[in-house]
């Protein structure tokens, strides 16, 4: 099975901040890498699909890019409605596995 | 508008089971892929189980093999995971999602999740 590690586990950041969030492949998943925001008690969003394609209606201050087994998540400009927890996932074979998840909390 | 809506969820005893429902709408159901993921409390999403559009290709989690089973009625957009010899350690929020298209395994809308709890 491919694992999936992201890091950091958590960051504490301002409004107006950039972040990166990183994951890694235990095996090369190609662009076979998704990325999604999560907010207790709500559905969780994509926001990143193919490692690098912006999903539907996402704001363009997301971008992701990588290949092969390492991976980042960029928000350039964070908003108060980017404080949520990010998690990756391959999407290449099955188990479709998601990293841990990084939580992005206010500083 | 993409509309997903779980059921199904609530209180089990362990070894017990349980069936979960996903009705869609506002999409043509048959024509996209579907997938159940899992938020126990306290930890990240855990992918459960996938099924293509035309349910050729199906495919579970180590966890649930053998256990849970995955299903949809292209005509009654519907999508079912059927959820046997339930633990403790199943007990989590379950979310239906779609792929972006009949065979994908990206994830682009989501239910709202149904909470099921095995406990005694």
């Amino acid at each position: 099975d491919i694992q999936m590690t992201q890091s950091p586990s958590s960051l504490s950041a301002s409004v107006g901040d950039s972040v990166t969030i990183t994951c890694r492949a235990s095996q090369r998943v190609e662009r076979y890498l998704n990325w999604y925001q999560h907010k207790p008690g709500k559905a969780p969003k994509l926001l990143i699909l193919l490692a690098s394609s912006l999903a539907s209606g996402v704001p363009l201050r997301f971008s992701g890019s990588g290949y092969g087994t390492d991976f980042t998540l960029t928000i350039s400009s964070l908003q108060p409605e980017d404080f949520a927890t990010y998690y990756c996932q391959q999407s290449l074979r099955p188990p479709f596995t998601f990293g841990p998840g990084t939580r992005v909390h206010i500083k | 508008e993409v509309q997903l809506v779980e059921s199904g969820g609530g209180l089990v005893q362990p070894g017990g089971s349980l069936r979960l429902a996903c009705v869609a709408s506002g999409f043509t159901f048959s024509s996209y892929s579907m997938t159940w993921v899992r938020q126990a409390p306290g930890k990240g999403l855990e992918w459960v189980s996938f099924i293509n559009n035309s349910t050729s290709m199906i495919f579970y989690a180590d966890s649930v093999k053998g256990r849970f089973t995955i299903s949809r009625d292209n005509a009654e957009n519907s999508l079912f995971l059927q959820m046997n010899s339930l633990r403790a350690e199943d007990t989590a929020v379950y979310y239906c999602a779609r792929g972006t298209a009949r065979d994908s395994r990206d994830f682009d809308n989501w239910g709202q999740g149904a909470l099921v709890i095995v406990s005694s």
